[in-house]
Parts: structure tokens; C-alpha cells; sequence
């Protein structure tokens, strides 16, 4: 049973340019969460997709977006990158219910360097 | 989001127990106690959870104070796989998965 595969494990960009990275979750999971994390921090909330919609999303500008697909893999596009957004990218998935007993099931992360 | 404090390392000599405390003043009657860890180069792997009862796995337990305003996850038997970034979260019921994660704690095991 794999679990949560993100793609690509590393890239390399340069200010200004554009930035896709992509996230397959848990088999069976129907949400999937994007964090950031810089070096020696934990990582931070960008936000949640569920149903293919965003359902919550933390402190973080519009730079940032995501897309959810049918299957319910999962996008996270940042725009305009600026060298502060070299970090981890880290996906977490898990199923939508109301009970905070689920844990998420995370990937090992994209890492993200910005020249 | 309800914060947590721990302190940022300790160190431990392997096959001996490891007590990781947090303290979370703030939490709300709904909020449960989660702890993920996150060793080099992975993303962070569920640990334990609990509410309000002291909880056992196969990986850990927890202690949780009568008046929940802090908790400790106990390793029994620390072993050098578990020199990791240990992180004390509180999840509010029916947050969405909204994970709030402090600095956590970085434990290093000694052989």
C-alpha cells in the first residue's frame, strides 16, 4: 500500500519564475494538506483541499494556490517566487471526517531551492 | 490555534527511557493531545495521540495531566532510530486537519 508520493523530490528555480509541485495521497484519503518548512522550523500550514475545493488555508499569500483532482491527488503552484520561498514542501493526506482521531499520513517533501 | 512549548533538545543514552514533555496551558476541553516526530530527510510520522487518559502503542506512550495543560510522550526504550524532531500539536475537534506545529523538540540518543 504506498503511501504519500510527492513529485519532484528536489527542484531548483530562480526569482520571479513559477513553481508546480505535485502530491498523490494515502490510498483510501480523500484530503490532502500542503505545509512549508523552513530550514531548522517546523512546518507551517498552507492549506487544505477537499472535494476539490480549498476548505481552509493558513497564513500565506496568494502567490500560492493548489488544485485538487478527481482522483484526489493534489497541486501546489506558487507564482513570483521570491528566494524566501526556498523551503521543504511537505503534503499530507488523510480522510475528511469530523473526528480529530485520524492522523495525517505525510510525504517526505519536495525541496525547493530558489536562486 | 492553541500553542505548545517544548524545549528545543535533549539527549538521551540509547535503551534507556526518554521522557518528552509539552506544555500546552491553552488548550480547549475539545482539543486532543497529538505527537508526530520527523526524522532527517522524511516528512513527520504520526507518533500517539490522546484526550484526556494516558495512552500505549507499540511506539510510545503518553501521559497526559489530570488538568491537560501538559503532557509527556515516553519512549520506552530509546534506540538510535529514534534520534528525530519530536512535535507536540494540538488538533481541535473538527479542525479540518489544520495542523499547528511549534518547533519541536530535537532528541539525540547516545550509543
Amino acid at each position: 500500500d504506498a503511501g504519500v508520493t510527492q513529485s519532484p523530490t528536489h527542484l531548483i528555480k530562480t526569482r520571479g519564475q513559477q513553481v508546480t509541485l505535485r502530491c498523490s495521497p494515502k490510498s483510501g484519503h480523500d484530503t490532502v494538506s500542503w505545509y512549508q518548512q523552513a530550514l531548522g522550523q517546523g512546518p507551517q500550514f498552507i492549506f487544505q483541499y477537499y472535494e476539490e475545493e480549498e476548505r481552509q488555508r493558513g497564513n500565506f499569500p496568494d502567490r500560492f494556490s493548489g488544485h485538487q483532482f478527481p482522483n484526489y491527488s493534489s497541486e501546489l503552484n506558487v507564482n513570483a517566487l521570491l528566494l524566501g520561498d526556498s523551503a521543504l514542501y511537505l503534503c499530507a493526506s488523510s480522510t475528511m471526517t469530523g473526528n480529530s482521531n485520524q492522523p495525517q499520513h505525510f510525504g517526505d517533501g519536495t525541496r525547493l531551492s530558489i536562486l | 490555534d492553541a500553542k505548545t512549548t517544548q524545549p528545543n533538545s535533549m539527549e538521551s543514552n540509547e535503551e534507556e527511557p526518554v521522557h518528552l514533555p509539552c506544555n500546552h496551558s491553552t488548550i480547549s476541553g475539545t482539543d486532543y493531545i497529538h505527537w508526530y516526530r520527523q526524522l532527517p530527510s522524511q516528512g513527520p510520522e504520526y507518533v500517539i495521540h490522546g484526550l484526556t487518559s494516558n495512552v500505549n502503542n507499540r511506539m510510545a506512550s503518553l501521559a497526559i495531566a489530570e488538568d491537560r495543560k501538559s503532557s509527556t510522550l515516553i519512549l520506552h526504550r530509546a534506540t538510535l532510530r529514534d534520534a528525530a524532531v519530536y512535535y507536540c500539536i494540538l488538533r481541535a475537534l473538527y479542525n479540518f486537519n489544520k495542523f499547528y506545529f511549534g518547533s519541536g523538540t530535537k532528541l539525540n540518543v547516545k550509543p
